[in-house]
């Protein structure tokens, strides 16, 4: 599993409210990511770290944001949720800049009422 | 844009069937593919392919990168009940390490 944990594993919400998921790794990788996945969509890149207080968008970041304080902690903010927002999400770390592989955390299902 | 397609989108096989997945791209700055296997939990790595590694095999699973043809394969023999899942394409182009995936090739297989 990479040493990724990620929190709460499910939880269910109500439309308006704040969420904030949890990636924590116990390797010092530099690279990590959030993706979200949904029938029909496959897995969509939200946003990405590369590094203590580094971060980028993916192309479905609307309605997230990120921070990245420590670099084993990677959180990701829905500030009002919505039902659109609905899905599962996985964190990624990438192990260095010699490789591409990901590997990914065991995933959150988020229900947005 | 990055675009990832896979086909077919779903597949169902008997145990003991070979099966062969499909996944083509338009990537600027191609840099690898890679495939992933999901059960019903996190994708886990199978393979990366790069220009400078086209093939990997790894038991019953391998996997070939067509580089002229924007394309990949992924060969499974004598297929078990345990591979049954969603088999996942991705590709990584230009500088930023980006993955994009494909929607992923669900494979049933049935005793």
């Amino acid at each position: 599993d990479a040493g990724i944990t990620q929190s709460p594993r499910h939880k269910v919400t109500e439309t308006g409210t704040p969420v904030t998921l949890r990636c924590h790794q116990t390797e010092n990788h530099r690279y990590m990511y959030w993706y979200r996945q949904d029938p029909g969509h496959g897995l969509r890149l939200i946003h990405y770290s590369y590094g203590v207080k580094d971060t980028d968008k993916g192309e479905v970041s609307d309605g997230y944001s990120v921070s990245r304080s420590k670099t084993e902690d990677f959180l990701l903010t829905l500030e009002s949720a919505t039902s659109s927002q609905t899905s599962v999400y996985f964190c990624a770390i990438r192990p260095g800049q010699i490789t591409d592989t990901q590997y990914f955390g065991p995933g959150t299902r988020l229900t947005v009422l | 844009e990055d675009k990832v397609v896979q086909s077919p989108l779903s597949l169902v096989v008997h145990e003991g069937d070979t099966v062969t997945l499909n996944c083509s791209y338009e990537v600027t700055n191609f840099r690898s593919l890679l495939w992933y296997k999901q059960e019903k939990k996190a994708p886990t790595f199978l393979f990366m392919l790069t220009s400078s590694g086209i093939e990997k095999k790894s038991g019953r699973l391998s996997s070939i990168l067509d580089k002229k043809e924007l394309s990949s394969i992924l060969n499974i023999t004598a297929t078990q009940t345990g591979d049954s899942a969603i088999y996942l394409c991705a590709v990584v182009g230009g500088s930023n390490y980006k993955l994009t995936f494909g929607k992923g090739t669900l494979l049933t297989v049935n005793p």
